[in-house]
């Protein structure tokens, strides 16, 4: 699988957008973008995932970089329950396959 | 969207005795589901896929004997952590895939033991 690559650490006011970045250069053609996030003593919540084209649904966005070499998640409206620590994970798309957990990213939302 | 539970939440055992942890999927079927464990202030780590019907595969690192798992059926797998010690006290998370739908992979709420 892909490994990828986030800042450890991100603020944001609540209310604004939080854009956080995941950078996954050694993609492979078959390989989808997920995203899940860790809220405190909690099991992880997915997100949302794509291949190639932008996503998005009742929780974030998703941009994906023409190359697929990186990725952006997007929270339009960042609030307090936003904080978490999110992650960016590369895995191809079957029921078998099994998802590895790189740091992430710990989002802290203040008022 | 899917749920997969975990039972117990919490659990307090004394060192050299062994805890069972169960992961449920409730409204789907799970052909493969995976446990991982997670130390304070880290990442989950994947400790072992479980196949229904056959052998778990561990990760490397991971001992077969200590950490059993069975996957008798499509939608139960147990970690059963044997002759526990203080070590091996953690955050222990499950996940799962509806291998019908080849949807994401749902997560359960995750069991933390204290091995004392």
């Amino acid at each position: 699988d892909a490994k990828t690559t986030q800042p450890p650490s991100m603020d944001c006011a609540e209310g604004r957008a939080a854009n956080l970045p995941c950078n996954h250069s050694t993609i492979s053609g078959n390989e989808y973008v997920y995203w899940y996030r860790q809220i405190h003593s909690q099991g992880p919540q997915y997100i949302i995932h794509g291949l190639k084209n932008n996503e998005t649904n009742e929780m974030a966005s998703l941009i994906i970089t023409e190359d697929r070499k990186s990725s952006t998640l997007i929270l339009p409206h960042a609030t307090l329950r936003d904080t978490a620590v999110y992650y960016c994970i590369v895995s191809r798309y079957t029921g078998f396959q099994k998802l590895v957990f790189g740091t992430g990213t710990r989002l802290l939302v203040s008022p | 969207g899917a749920v997969v539970s975990q039972h117990p939440s919490w659990v307090i055992c004394k060192s050299g005795t062994s805890v069972k942890i169960e992961c449920r999927s409730l409204d789907f079927q799970a052909t493969t589901m995976f446990w991982y464990r997670q130390f304070p202030k880290q990442s989950l780590m994947l400790m072992a896929t479980s196949n229904e019907g056959s052998k778990a595969t561990y990760e490397q690192g991971v001992e077969k004997d200590k950490f059993l798992i069975n996957h008798a059926s499509l939608t139960l797998s147990t970690l059963t952590v044997t002759s526990a010690h203080p070590e091996d006290s953690s955050f222990y998370i499950c996940s799962a895939r509806d291998t019908g739908r080849d949807t994401e992979a749902f997560f359960g709420q995750g069991t933390r033991l204290t091995v004392v």
